[in-house]
């Protein structure tokens, strides 16, 4: 019930073509869902953050669908550039304050 | 200004030895992290610090010791190196317990040879 599952482990998009990782998770005590960015050598930096009361939320080319029903949401990248490739995590904060992460997807924007 | 900082940010040491990583945020933040991340980029969170205090000790051997002096120094000694140590070692802080945002410093590659 701890997990989250995110999908696909490495994901190759054509620049300007639109990127799409999905995760799923069974406890329905989870209250907050981020989305991390890590490029080479650095560490995670948080891009965007959804809570389930709403279905999207958007910044900039970016967006969160958030599906409660199916207990699943998904990180699109729309315009997909070269400075997107990365690793990038979801993750959800459970009711021990405790952030459960997925095992992360490698993005490549070929040029 | 690094908001979070470790040190250092290589480290390649021999099996059996004890070495110790250091950790700082200048965010004023109460809550800090030590996360593991293998070579697969799975994270795995060791321990969380809120004001001091151990809150989560996960399934870490005890050769690993988290010491936390005050709320700004989360450091991670590691005594007896063994093989399976090698990877990529991640502080973290976040404002409070369960804050939306943990920001981390930019690792520790933890090599045993």
């Amino acid at each position: 019930q701890q997990q989250v599952k995110q999908s696909p482990q490495s994901l190759i998009v054509q620049k300007g073509g639109i990127s799409i990782i999905n995760c799923a998770y069974e406890n329905t005590a989870f209250d907050y869902f981020p989305w991390y960015q890590q490029f080479p050598g650095k560490g995670p930096a948080l891009l965007i953050a959804i809570r389930p009361d709403v279905s999207e939320k958007k910044e900039g080319r970016f967006t969160i669908s958030f599906n409660k029903s199916a207990k699943q949401f998904s990180l699109h990248i729309m315009d997909s550039q070269p400075g997107d490739s990365a690793t990038y995590f979801c993750a959800a904060l459970d009711s021990n304050y405790q952030l459960i992460w997925g095992a992360g997807t490698k993005l490549i924007i070929k040029p | 200004d690094t908001a979070v900082s470790q040190t250092p940010k290589y480290l390649v040491t021999q099996m059996g030895n004890d070495k110790s990583i250091k950790c700082e945020q200048n965010l004023g933040h109460d809550t800090m992290y030590w996360y593991k991340q293998d070579s697969k980029k799975f994270l795995k969170i060791m321990f969380s610090y809120n004001n001091k205090e151990l809150i989560i000790n996960e399934t870490v051997p005890n050769r690993f010791s988290p010491k936390s002096p005050d709320k700004a120094h989360l450091n991670l000694h590691i005594n007896s190196l063994e093989l399976g140590d090698s990877a990529v070692y991640f502080c973290a802080s976040s404002a409070q317990l369960g804050g939306t945002e943990a920001f981390f410093g930019q690792g520790t590659r933890l090599t045993v040879v």
